[in-house]
């Protein structure tokens, strides 16, 4: 069955503090995966894709083959990356499949 | 653009009672699907559709019904409303893949919180 499993509901660290939100994948098939992120009071938006093998706002993503993962990394946190973080795979290009969703805290 | 637009923001319902939650996006976007996000479970597809006049059903579909009639609007319907569909929903549009589905990049709408009494 195809699932996304992100293990941290919660995850505080300290500002400049290196982060890493964990995601692991379970699909058959080529997987296609993306992290989506929710800023207070705003709407659910794409921050990167494995294809892109781009960084934005400083955050990064390897997608890991034999460990089924896509882990979002950042070296230095800041306090403006306090939000909600899903990892989502997308399966055929009929569905996207969400996890749970990490909510980052950036303490001063 | 005004992008994704869903109405209501907020709803509040009796058990029973039905009603549409409106989502309309401005992009030409061919792939529109609903979602409902619930504390601990994430977002969970509930329907989506590929093009006017083409739907299917998601991972959580019970309770729900969709239709696309044209390519801006996706409206979903609960013909009788229980208390566990209060969470709140999120329509989101794609691009085409050209009848393959979407690109993945999904853009959502502001969501619509609604509770069943």
């Amino acid at each position: 069955a195809q699932r996304v499993t992100q293990p941290e509901k919660l995850l505080s660290v300290f500002k400049g503090a290196p982060v890493e939100l964990k995601c692991n994948y379970s699909y058959s098939g080529s997987p296609e995966l993306f992290w989506y992120v929710q800023y207070s009071r705003q709407r659910l938006q794409l921050l990167l894709r494995h294809i892109s093998r781009e960084s934005i706002k400083g955050f990064t993503a390897d997608l890991n083959k034999g460990e089924t993962s896509f882990h979002l990394k950042k070296p230095f946190a800041q306090e403006e990356d306090s939000a909600m973080y899903y990892c989502a795979l997308n399966t055929g290009g009929f569905k996207t499949i969400f996890g749970a969703g990490t909510r980052l805290f950036v303490k001063a | 653009n005004a992008g994704v637009t869903q109405t209501p923001k907020f709803q509040v319902l009796k058990t029973g009672q039905s009603m549409t939650l409106q989502c309309a996006q401005d992009m030409n976007h061919e792939y529109m699907s609903w979602y409902r996000q619930d504390p601990g479970m994430g977002l969970r597809l509930i329907h989506y559709s590929v093009g006017a006049g083409i739907t299917d059903q998601g991972e959580v579909p019970n309770g729900y019904n969709v239709s696309r009639s044209t390519t801006e609007d996706f409206p979903l319907r609960l013909l009788s409303a229980a208390p566990s569909q209060t969470s709140v929903y999120f329509c989101a549009s794609s691009p085409s893949l050209g009848g393959r589905g979407n690109t993945g990049e999904l853009f959502f709408g502001e969501g619509s919180r609604l509770t069943v009494l």
